[in-house]
């Protein structure tokens, strides 16, 4: 079975600081791995995705991931935080077995203060 | 311009009075899902399906119905609404498994209230 967990309801973070949401999943079978950004009244935004491909993912706005199997771990980092990145952010794994499955994380709310 | 739509956006009903909320993709995307968001548990997943007329069952479809008669549509139904459904809603497409974009694209949400 797939799992996701993200560490920390809420973080909080001052103007220019470094970002880090924690996201850990276990998964049965190879994942794809994948970060959503939800602003508020808005649907799910992309941020970035883990494909298989280079362990070091790069997203919009940003945001960088590292997948790291030895870990079972995928966080969030962005050098410097800016007033627009407080949102909510998600973690998600899919795989196939059969069907198309996507488990997400609770969330993490990101705050920032000036 | 790509995007996911549903409709309605607010909604608030009486319990057993059936629903419908319509969500309709202009991607040609294969696969299309529902999802629920309450506070503290993130989105889970309803139904989702693989094409026209293949639906299966998410973590939560109980209380739910949905149906894939055409490619762009997948419409979520409440039968008898209750309380325990009030809920913010979304709808997702993506394409096939395996492809290059295999992201979720994702609605405006629609947040049902149920009294």
């Amino acid at each position: 079975a797939q799992s996701v967990t993200q560490l920390g309801s809420h973080v909080s973070v001052s103007e220019g600081a470094l970002v880090l949401l924690r996201c850990n999943y276990s998964s049965s079978v190879p994942p794809y791995l994948f970060w959503y950004v939800q602003y508020p009244n808005q649907g799910l935004q992309l941020l970035l995705k883990y494909t298989s491909a280079a362990t070091l993912v790069k997203g919009i706005n940003g945001f960088e991931a590292e997948f790291k199997k030895s870990e079972t771990s995928f966080h969030l980092t962005k050098p410097s935080a800016h007033m627009s990145d407080a949102a909510e952010y998600f973690c998600a794994v899919s795989v196939y077995t059969g069907g198309f499955k996507t488990i997400f994380g609770a969330g993490t709310r990101l705050f920032v203060k000036a | 311009e790509a995007q996911v739509t549903q409709n309605p956006r607010y909604l608030i009903t009486v319990t057993g009075k059936k629903l419908t909320v319509t969500c309709s993709q202009n991607m040609n995307h294969e696969y299309m899902s529902w999802y629920r968001q309450d506070p503290g548990l993130g989105l889970r997943q309803i139904y989702y399906s693989m094409n026209v007329e293949v639906t299966d069952k998410g973590d939560v479809p109980e209380g739910y119905k949905v149906s894939r008669k055409e490619k762009r549509n997948f419409p979520l139904i409440l039968e008898s609404p209750s309380p325990n459904q009030t809920s913010l809603y979304f709808c997702a497409s993506s394409s096939r498994w395996g492809q290059k974009n295999t992201e979720a694209f994702f609605g405006q949400g629609t947040r049902l209230t149920v009294v």
